[in-house]
């Protein structure tokens, strides 16, 4: 079965500073592992994807995650938060096999200016 | 050109009642999702159409009833609505089962 498990529910930087965001996964396949974020009110958008090609994924928004097989991680990292970047962020996990998405509880992220 | 799009956004009804949420997509995609989350953002999965055909149907009362006319439509019944049915539902498609998904902009559903 495959799951992921992001740490820190309630995460606050700083405007300017580095943001980081934890997410690992569970998987006896290797996964295809995606980022969205969740502004208030609105619906999910993708941020990232990793899908076996190069494991430094660049997203937008200057968002940009690792998958790093060895710590089965695949955190999410901005350089310089901006207050636009509070909102909620979902590590999700599927299979070249699976059928669904298996998402993560969330990480609520506070710029704090 | 709205992607997914869900009607209607808000729904607030009483105990008892049948509501319906609409789903449609213009991009094409084989595969569409209905998710739940509830007041803690936890997303979880509750059916999956392929082509028109139920793929994953997770533990879900059968108050629950999904519907695709087409490969463009998922649409959600709900009969004998309860209180901790309230939540937000979104509707989401990918292009085949493990492909990114694009999601609608959710129903948030407020049963009283």
């Amino acid at each position: 079965a495959q799951s992921v498990t992001q740490l820190g529910s309630h995460v606050s930087v700083s405007e300017g500073a580095l943001v980081l965001l934890r997410c690992n996964y569970s998987s006896s396949v290797p996964p295809y592992l995606f980022w969205y974020v969740q502004y208030p009110n609105q619906g999910l958008q993708l941020l990232l994807k990793y899908t076996s090609a190069a494991t430094l994924v660049k997203g937008i928004n200057g968002f940009e995650a690792e998958f790093k097989k060895s710590e089965t991680s695949f955190h999410l990292t901005k350089p310089s938060a901006h207050m636009s970047d509070a909102a909620e962020y979902f590590c999700a996990v599927t299979l070249s096999t699976g059928n669904q998405f298996y998402f993560g509880t969330g990480t609520s992220l506070t710029v704090i200016p | 050109d709205t992607a997914v799009s869900q009607t209607p956004k808000y729904l607030v009804t009483q105990m008892g009642n049948d509501k319906s949420i609409k789903c449609e997509q213009n991009l094409g995609h084989d595969t569409m999702y209905w998710y739940k989350q509830d007041s803690k953002k936890f997303l979880k999965i509750m059916f999956s159409y392929n082509n028109k055909e139920l793929i994953i149907n997770e533990t879900v009362p059968n108050r629950f009833s999904p519907k695709s006319p087409d490969k463009a439509h998922l649409n959600l019944h709900i009969n004998s609505l309860e209180l901790g049915d309230s939540a937000v539902y979104f509707c989401a498609s990918s292009h085949r089962v493990n492909t990114e998904a694009f999601f609608g902009q959710g129903t948030r559903l407020t049963v009283v």
